[in-house]
């Protein structure tokens, strides 16, 4: 069975750091392009950062230079380190696994861990 | 940068009825399209990918169609578990995934 745990998250002050992670099981997280997505309180989903098989990262324009992605392969964990947090960074995080199938979708999805950036 | 816009923002209707949920994208993503529905509290589910594939345990009523700009997620006969967010998604060159900003399907 695939699940996916956040866990990490909780109230920080501005300019502070959070490390999110990603504990999977049921399927190797090293093998897909795994995904950071977040949902801000009452808005939609946002792309945060993604991780392809090959090592290869990607960051939305928001957080690129204060957020690093990555995993741990012997774990089985994806990881999300969050420095110089903004007020603007509030929100539930998700990892989600991609897929791709024709093209990419994010089939499966943990419940998430929620972030609040706060003085 | 691909942007995708879905109308209407909030749909009501009544259990029975049929919804039919529209996502315009700024260009062309030719037949890649994927659906999500999210419940509040939840995270989201994939319903749709590739335009018009069900994912694993979605029912029938759901289906997808469209290409190019224009697609549509309907739902033929709503049951009370559907009322929820739905989300479009689409990989795109920059950024590496993009969403629309998300349809409310309420009861009336």
């Amino acid at each position: 069975e695939v699940q996916l745990v956040e866990s990490g998250g909780g109230l920080i002050q501005p300019g502070g750091s959070l490390r999110l992670s990603c504990a999977v099981s049921g399927f190797t997280v090293a093998d897909y392009y795994m995904n950071w997505v977040r949902q801000a309180p009452g808005k939609g989903l946002e792309f945060v950062s993604g991780i392809y098989s090959g090592g290869s990262t990607y960051y939305a324009d928001s957080v690129r230079g204060r957020f690093t992605i990555s995993r741990d392969n012997s774990k089985n964990t994806l990881d999300l380190q969050m420095n110089s947090l903004r007020a603007g960074d509030t929100a539930v995080y998700y990892c989600a696994r991609g897929v791709f199938f024709g093209e990419l979708a994010l089939d499966f999805w943990g419940q998430g861990t929620r972030v609040s950036v706060s003085s | 940068e691909i942007v995708l816009t879905q109308s209407p923002a909030t749909l009501s209707l009544s259990p029975g009825e049929r919804a039919t949920l529209s996502c315009r994208a700024s260009q062309s993503v030719s037949n890649y399209l994927a659906w999500y529905q999210q419940k509040p509290g939840q995270a989201p589910r994939l319903l749709i990918y590739d335009t018009s594939n069900r994912a694993t345990g979605i029912p029938a009523r759901f289906s997808g169609s469209g290409s190019g700009t224009d697609f549509t997620l309907t739902i033929s006969s709503l049951e009370p578990e559907d009322f929820a967010v739905y989300y479009c998604q689409q990989r795109t060159n920059w950024p590496p995934i993009t969403f629309g900003q998300g349809t409310r399907l309420e009861i009336k």
